[in-house]
This record gives structure tokens, sequence and C-alpha cells, in this order.
């Protein structure tokens, strides 16, 4: 049963803390997200990623987070330094282009990592 | 700047009864668009699509309607379940962005029995 692992589930840090989150996309798949849902924004798009190569970011906190993709099995959002209002569920997706560069539409979202920053 | 509005937070709807979720868009480069649907504590699952050449798409009990004109479409769950209680999310993408989905607020549906 395929499907995009995310940890960690819960995260209570300190504010200052660095913070990593990391995913593990289906396997076969070659766009990665990184999504955040606060009760303000719903979900908004941070980053996203086709094969492995950064797509768009601007969606992040420059001075603060940063998205890599090491390899394809792996994506990770890093927050460094941390401060509470950066306190949301992080989600991750993946999904694929089809073979005639067709847009399916589905992404396969993952169960979220959960950051409480104090 | 809200480019997804989902503007009706809750809905509370009996067993049995048709479910009507909406959402409206601004951004007309929008071709795409999608139902995504949420428990606690876990990630959005997709549920049902359109494309702008399309007015209507239909799945089982799930039907999204699209006004194109209007900029706005629809999800018709019916029968409602209690299990079709969730969160559901309104999203959007024009196919020169692939993938980079713009979503709405999200509605509470609560069935009841």
């Amino acid at each position: 049963d395929a499907r995009v692992t995310q940890t960690p589930r819960h995260k209570v840090t300190e504010m200052g803390q660095e913070v990593t989150m990391r995913c593990q996309p289906i396997l076969g798949h070659n766009t990665v997200f990184w999504y955040r849902q606060t009760m303000m924004q719903g979900l908004e798009l941070l980053a996203y990623f086709r094969n492995r190569a950064p797509l768009d970011d601007s969606g992040m906190p420059k001075d603060r987070f940063s998205a890599e993709m090491p390899d394809a099995t792996l994506a990770t959002l890093k927050i460094q330094p941390s401060e509470p209002r950066d306190s949301a569920v992080y989600f991750c997706a993946s999904g694929s282009v089809g073979s005639g560069g067709g847009f399916t539409g589905e992404l396969f979202f993952g169960e979220g990592s959960r950051l409480t920053v104090l | 700047d809200q480019q997804v509005k989902q503007n009706s937070p809750s809905l509370s709807v009996q067993e049995g009864r048709i479910s009507i979720l909406n959402c409206d868009y601004t951004n007309s480069m929008f071709d795409y668009f999608l139902w995504y649907k949420k428990y606690p504590a876990e990630g959005p699952t997709f549920l049902i699509s359109i494309s702008s050449i399309k007015d209507k798409n239909e799945d089982g009990r799930f039907t999204v309607f699209l006004n194109k004109s209007a900029k706005h479409l629809s999800l018709h769950i019916v029968p409602s379940q209690p299990g079709d209680s969730a969160v559901y999310f309104c999203a959007a993408s024009d196919t020169d962005s692939w993938g980079k989905l713009q979503f709405g607020a999200g509605t509470q549906v609560v069935v009841t029995p």
C-alpha cells in the first residue's frame, strides 16, 4: 500500500530551536510538495520539487525555512530558528505527471507533522 | 490573496439528504479543479476533479459542477452518509503550474443520523 510517510508526527520545541521534518514520497512520483495548514491561512503551498529540482519556494519565509530533496526518496523541510508563529501542521504530498505530460490532479498527502513552537 | 474561497465554514446535513458545498475562485487562469476530503489527524485525500472543458463530473455519490462564467464550482454528495463527516477542501490549479494547488479554507461537514 503506497503512501507518503512523514516524520515526526508531532514535535514540540522551544523558540529558536532548529526543526527538521522529513518526507518519503511514494516511489515513482516525480513531484513533491510541502504544504502548511494553519487555522488562519488554511492550506498554503510552501515549496515544491520536480525530479528533485526545486521549482517554486515562493511561499516559504526564506530567512528561516529551507527545503531540500537530497535524493528521490527523501524530502526535508528545515526551520532555523523556529518561532511560535511557525506552529502548524506541515504536510508533504507527492504526485506524478502522466506519461503524456498530462495532469491527473491527484496528490497523495502524508499524515502531516504537527509542530508546536513554545 | 485568497484565490479560492469557500465561504461556508461548516455544513450540517441529515443522513440520506444532499450535501452541497460551494467554492468560488478569482483566477481566470485556473483550468483544473479538485475536491479533497480530510479527516482529523490525517492528510487530505483526493475525492473528485474536473477540467475546465467540462461542466460536470460524476463519481458515484459525488458530483462536481463547474460554472466558468461565474467562477464557481460546487460539490454535491447524495445521499449523505455519516462517514462523509469531514472537512472538504476545494482546490484549483492551472496546467502550467502542475500540482501547485491553491486551496480554499475548507468546509466542515457534519452528517447527522
